[in-house]
């Protein structure tokens, strides 16, 4: 699986929209990216997983670009409750079945 | 539909016993996972399985053993409790490889 970086911490204002980067610029063609997040110590929560078109759902959208070597998770309508580290996670499609690989993820402050 | 679920959510072993954690699902998965978090850090796979009867080796896989006897079931089992094992449990599913995967609470452990 391909490494990703991210951010260590970010902050942004509860109703405006978290634009979460991630770069993974070694990514082959036929690994997905996917986003989990993690609140305060509880287990994981996916969030979105993309190849390289962009994807959305009732949680968020995730933006990859065109050369696929990095990506952009975003919540639209942040509240205080989104708060928490959110991991992107480059993982390959095909054979084995291998677990997720977590980096240490961006830690997302919602401010009111 | 409970989802996935993990006994004991808490647990404190002195140097050398040993204790099965239960991990269990009701979503019909195929794939289950157990991982561990130490503080500050992302989750490191320690076994893996593919299906009824079988288990894998993950990143971390010394001082645990695993079994997974019934498709809902997944056990993981430290033989001689060691201070170092003192950590945070997540156990995981997931229907295949490419889907996301659903995580439980968390077992903590601490052992003195």
């Amino acid at each position: 699986d391909a490494k990703t970086t991210q951010p260590p911490s970010m902050d942004c204002a509860e109703g405006r929209a978290a634009n979460l980067p991630c770069n993974h610029s070694t990514i082959s063609g036929n690994e997905y990216v996917y986003w989990y997040r993690q609140i305060h110590s509880q287990g994981p929560q996916y969030i979105i997983h993309g190849l390289k078109n962009n994807e959305t759902n009732e949680m968020a959208s995730l933006i990859i670009t065109e050369d696929r070597k990095s990506s952009t998770l975003i919540l639209p309508h942040a509240t205080l409750r989104d708060t928490a580290v959110y991991y992107c996670i480059a993982r390959y499609s095909g054979g084995g079945a291998d677990g997720l690989t977590f980096g240490k993820g961006t830690h997302l402050i919602i401010q009111p | 539909n409970a989802g996935v679920t993990q006994t004991p959510k808490f647990r404190v072993l002195k140097t050398g016993q040993s204790m099965t954690l239960l991990c269990a699902q009701d979503m019909n998965h195929e794939y289950m996972y157990w991982y561990r978090q130490d503080p500050g850090m992302g989750l490191r796979l320690i076994h893996y399985s593919v299906g009824e009867g079988t288990t894998a080796k993950g990143e971390v896989p010394d001082g645990y053993n695993v079994s997974r006897l019934k498709k809902q079931n997944f056990l993981l089992g430290l033989e001689s409790a060691a201070p170092s094992q003192t950590s945070v449990y997540f156990c995981a599913s997931s229907y295949l490889q490419v889907y996301e995967q659903y995580f439980g609470p968390g077992t903590r452990l601490t052992v003195t």
